[in-house]
């Protein structure tokens, strides 16, 4: 059956350094990735997709890679700040029609 | 404010309650989606419907009941529900079909169930 592994539950790290969250998946081959990230009592808030042919997607601070021998994505944040402290999940996806299904997610925190 | 109401955002009721949880979204979307999620497990689709038309259900019990009446509004219908039920519903849209042709979710702010 299909698996998503989120490298840890937690994440804590100083603030100005780089974050580096790790999504593995099994039985699994994505068209592409998506990562979102949750506050805690709020809903997950969409970041970054990135496709199979794309070996790195970037926005501002964030970057994502997509490795579909490792079958792994790399989610990196530059320069952290506490304002990151948030849960990221993962979500590779299928085939067209198949709705996302999420990994249980990796919190971070982030301390001045 | 993502474009997806969620009502109510909290809602305590007896196992032998029925109640309703709405969900209405703004964005002019052609999907949506109910997920549960629970304390330290992933997020769990329960339903999908495009276009009005239920295309996913994730062998959900029955005492959990959808209904789509329009591509803006989506319906949880909840009776004799268990404390395991207890949760926080997400609801979520997304704008062309469903989410495995690389349309990003847009989530609202869920409602949080607690069942005695």
């Amino acid at each position: 059956s299909q698996k998503i592994e989120q490298n840890s539950e937690a994440l804590n790290i100083q603030e100005g350094k780089t974050a580096t969250l790790t999504c593995n998946y099994t039985n699994y081959s994505p068209a592409y990735l998506q990562w979102y990230r949750q506050d805690p009592g709020r809903g997950p808030v969409f970041l970054l997709l990135i496709r199979e042919n794309e070996k790195e997607k970037r926005k501002e601070r964030l970057k994502v890679t997509f490795d579909t021998t490792l079958k792994q994505s790399l989610f990196h944040i530059t320069a952290s700040q506490p304002a990151d402290s948030a849960t990221y999940l993962c979500a590779p996806s299928n085939q067209a029609g198949t709705a996302l299904i999420f990994g249980k997610g990796t919190t971070l925190s982030v301390s001045s | 404010e993502t474009g997806v109401t969620q009502t109510p955002r909290h809602l305590v009721m007896g196992m032998t309650n029925k109640k309703s949880l709405k969900c209405e979204q703004h964005l002019g979307h052609n999907a949506m989606y109910w997920y549960k999620q629970s304390a330290k497990k992933p997020l769990e689709l329960m339903f999908v419907y495009s276009l009005e038309e239920r295309v996913e259900n994730n062998s959900v019990p029955s005492r959990f009941s959808p209904e789509c009446p329009n591509s803006s509004h989506l319906f949880l219908h909840l009776h004799t529900l268990q404390p395991e039920d207890s949760a926080l519903y997400l609801c979520a849209s997304s704008r062309e079909g469903l989410a495995g042709d690389g349309g990003e979710l847009f989530f609202g702010e869920g409602s949080r169930l607690t069942v005695l």
